[in-house]
């Protein structure tokens, strides 16, 4: 099945700094996710981003399908950014539904 | 609009006893998804539903784990009898989707501990 590679696995920010988490996935993808999961453990949809770029206030997205990579941009970051970040490639053709083993994100005061 | 329910949120249970999770997906999402997330890492897919029928099971220990999705609606997985690496969350999510498109919405999940 496909697989999907997440990083850095940690990332340490002081808030207001800029940010940048990687996911490559091994074959062709439709569709892709970026997940927020918080402390409480709740996941919440970021972006549901299969090609090109998205933005929402300080995040954003860009997925470049041929080279089987996305990018997820944090600007400004703030505390409650702190927590763990999922890139996620729902059920193809090819393969089940795979999320990577995220990025977990501390943002200091 | 509502979101993903799932009960209970919490649930303590000695090895070799039973135990089953509902779920109630956003209305009108036709595919269901069961998780189960250990900690420190991504969420593993054990069984998605299209509508009553059963998509993909290939990551579900049928020897114990059990699912079903009755009228297409809400859910419930069971694990029968568990064992002490079934501590984890089980998240369930639903999508408006087809298949291999759309959003996934993630309920709360419930924590399962086994002693």
């Amino acid at each position: 099945g496909i697989q999907v590679e997440q990083s850095p696995p940690d990332l340490i920010l002081q808030e207001g700094a800029n940010s940048t988490l990687r996911c490559n996935f091994s074959d062709s993808v439709n569709n892709l996710q970026w997940f927020h999961q918080n402390p409480w453990g709740q996941l919440i949809n970021l972006f549901y981003i299969p090609s090109g770029t998205k933005q929402n206030g300080r995040l954003s997205a860009t997925t470049v399908a041929t080279e089987r990579y996305s990018l997820l941009y944090i600007s400004s970051s703030q505390t409650t950014d702190s927590g763990v970040y999922f890139c996620a490639v729902p059920k193809t053709n090819a393969g089940k539904s795979t999320f990577g083993d995220g990025t977990t994100l501390t943002v200091k005061p | 609009e509502a979101g993903v329910a799932q009960s209970p949120r919490y649930k303590i249970i000695e090895k070799r006893q039973s135990v089953a999770f509902w779920c109630n997906p956003i209305s009108g999402h036709a595919t269901l998804y069961w998780y189960q997330q250990i900690l420190g890492q991504g969420p593993k897919l054990l069984i998605q539903f299209q509508n009553n029928g059963v998509v993909d099971d290939s990551q579900l220990p049928k020897d114990r784990f059990s699912a079903e999705r009755l009228k297409g609606v809400d859910s419930t997985l069971k694990i029968q009898p568990a064992k002490l690496e079934d501590s984890a969350v089980y998240l369930c999510a639903s999508s408006l989707g087809l298949v291999s498109a759309g959003t996934q919405y993630f309920g709360p999940g419930t924590r399962l501990t086994v002693l």
